[in-house]
């Protein structure tokens, strides 16, 4: 079992481009959670995605925005980027039938320039 | 809104001392209660939880007890070894199943051989 897979493993992007990232959940899981995690930071969550749709969504702007496929695979897309949006995002992937736990990805370093 | 706070950081220590990480939250209901650990370079790793007042999580020597009189979940561990240096994060989910954690800003933990 691979676990949560994510790519890419560090992106450097410029002011003002827009960035796509993706993630691939654990074998067995159908939801996935967005999270955005500053230096030195706790992570703040982004939004959850379940059955292809938008569950909850955390206090981010419309920039970022998402998307879940059929196989549950998901991908963050982050417009108009700020420097402020350097981060490490990480995704987490759960099954509403597995109980609690979340399995994190080890996450996608973004830096805006 | 649902929040974590953790004891600040960082946290250094010798091989075979005792450690105390301190956290408190604050939720509208009766939170799960989560430690997850971030070694270098990698993503979030749950350690332990617990889902009710009183109940002990526990997982390679860490313990921690969800206290609602104190609205507190701190984290112990008896003798600590230099492989335990890393990242700990204190989280809670508000509502079972949908599995949206809200974390403390984390404590970095050190320890000296």
């Amino acid at each position: 079992d691979a676990g949560v897979t994510q790519s890419p493993t560090h992106l450097i992007k410029t002011r003002g481009q827009q960035v796509t990232l993706r993630c691939s959940p654990k074998s067995g899981h159908d939801t996935v959670s967005w999270y955005q995690q500053a230096l030195g930071q706790g992570p703040q969550f982004i939004f959850q995605y379940y059955e292809e749709e938008e569950r909850q969504r955390g206090n981010f702007p419309d920039r970022f925005s998402g998307h879940q496929f059929p196989n549950y695979s998901s991908e963050l897309n982050v417009n108009a980027l700020w420097l402020g949006d350097s981060a490490l995002y990480l995704c987490a992937s759960s099954s509403l039938s597995g109980g609690l736990e979340a399995f994190f990805g080890q996450g996608t370093r973004l830096t805006v320039v | 809104g649902d929040s974590v706070t953790q004891m600040e950081g960082p946290v250094t220590l010798s091989e075979e001392a005792f450690l105390t990480i301190n956290c408190t939250y604050t939720a509208t209901g009766y939170p799960s209660l989560f430690w997850y650990v971030q070694y270098p370079g990698e993503g979030l790793q749950l350690l332990l939880k617990a889902t009710k007042a009183d109940d002990k999580g526990s997982n390679k020597g860490f313990e921690a007890t969800y206290r609602k009189e104190t609205t507190s979940f701190h984290l112990e561990k008896g003798s600590v070894q230099v492989s335990d240096s890393a990242v700990y994060f204190c989280a809670l989910s508000e509502v079972q199943g949908a599995q949206k954690l809200v974390f403390g800003q984390g404590t970095r933990l050190t320890i000296n051989p």
